[in-house]
């Protein structure tokens, strides 16, 4: 099956820093990214829809200036959590909308963010 | 409002036994309906995806099956494994108005196998 990689696995950062997540497609072109947070024993949270080429579309409640998102290629999408702070600290999952497969979304591993 | 409800929160049940999770919603308009597993600190897996026309769908082990009248599924696995323990999480599609789809995630039901 198709693979989507998210790296770092896992980060620890001092609270006010930047922090940059990359998900990649690995096997297949992704025309759109999606990016997902989630809380201990919560459900996945869609944060923002990445096209490639163009600005993201967030979802209500989300900080666009907070949460940057880039989607140069059709198999790299980029989340930047800047200034982090403490409650920023969550799992969070990239996922990628097959090309030729518009129902079929590929889920990477995720990162887990801990802001100190 | 589109919400989509798992049962049980969680089971425990015992390796090599069968177990059956539910998920009801109230999503419109209904495009299809996923079960995900994810295991602890992992991305979800897709298992199955059925369409309005679609009563059940399997995956090895996993049989799922949906009544688009009543607005059920449910995830039944087979002679269950260890590997099994994971969160099963019911994803419904409603189709937006542009022909976009939206996802809306169940809180997922938590599967404990024990040996």
């Amino acid at each position: 099956g198709a693979v989507v990689s998210q790296h770092p696995s896992r980060v620890i950062c001092k609270s006010g820093t930047s922090v940059k997540i990359e998900c990649r497609s690995l096997d297949f072109q992704a025309t759109t990214m999606f990016w997902y947070r989630q809380f201990p024993k919560q459900s996945l949270m869609l944060m923002a829809t990445s096209n490639e080429g163009s600005k993201a579309t967030y979802e209500q409640g989300v900080e666009k200036d907070k949460f940057l998102i880039n989607h140069a290629s059709l198999t790299l999408s980029t989340l930047t959590v800047t200034s982090a702070h403490p409650e920023d600290s969550s799992f969070y999952i990239c996922s990628a909308r097959d090309l030729g497969r518009a129902e079929t979304q590929y889920f990477g591993p995720g990162t887990r963010l801990l802001v100190l | 409002k589109n919400q989509v409800e798992q049962s049980p929160q969680s089971l425990i049940i015992l390796e090599g036994k069968n177990c059956t999770l539910q998920c009801n919603y109230t999503v419109s308009p209904f495009s299809n309906l996923r079960w995900y597993k994810q295991d602890t600190g992992r991305g979800p897996v897709s298992l199955t995806i059925m369409t309005f026309s679609e009563n059940t769908k399997s995956n090895g082990r996993y049989t799922a099956t949906l009544d688009a009248d009543t607005k059920q599924s449910s995830l039944h696995i087979t002679a269950s494994q260890l590997s099994d323990s994971a969160s099963y999480i019911c994803v419904v599609s409603l189709l937006n108005a542009g022909n976009n789809r939206k996802l809306i995630w169940g809180l997922g039901t938590s599967l404990a196998v024990n040996p």
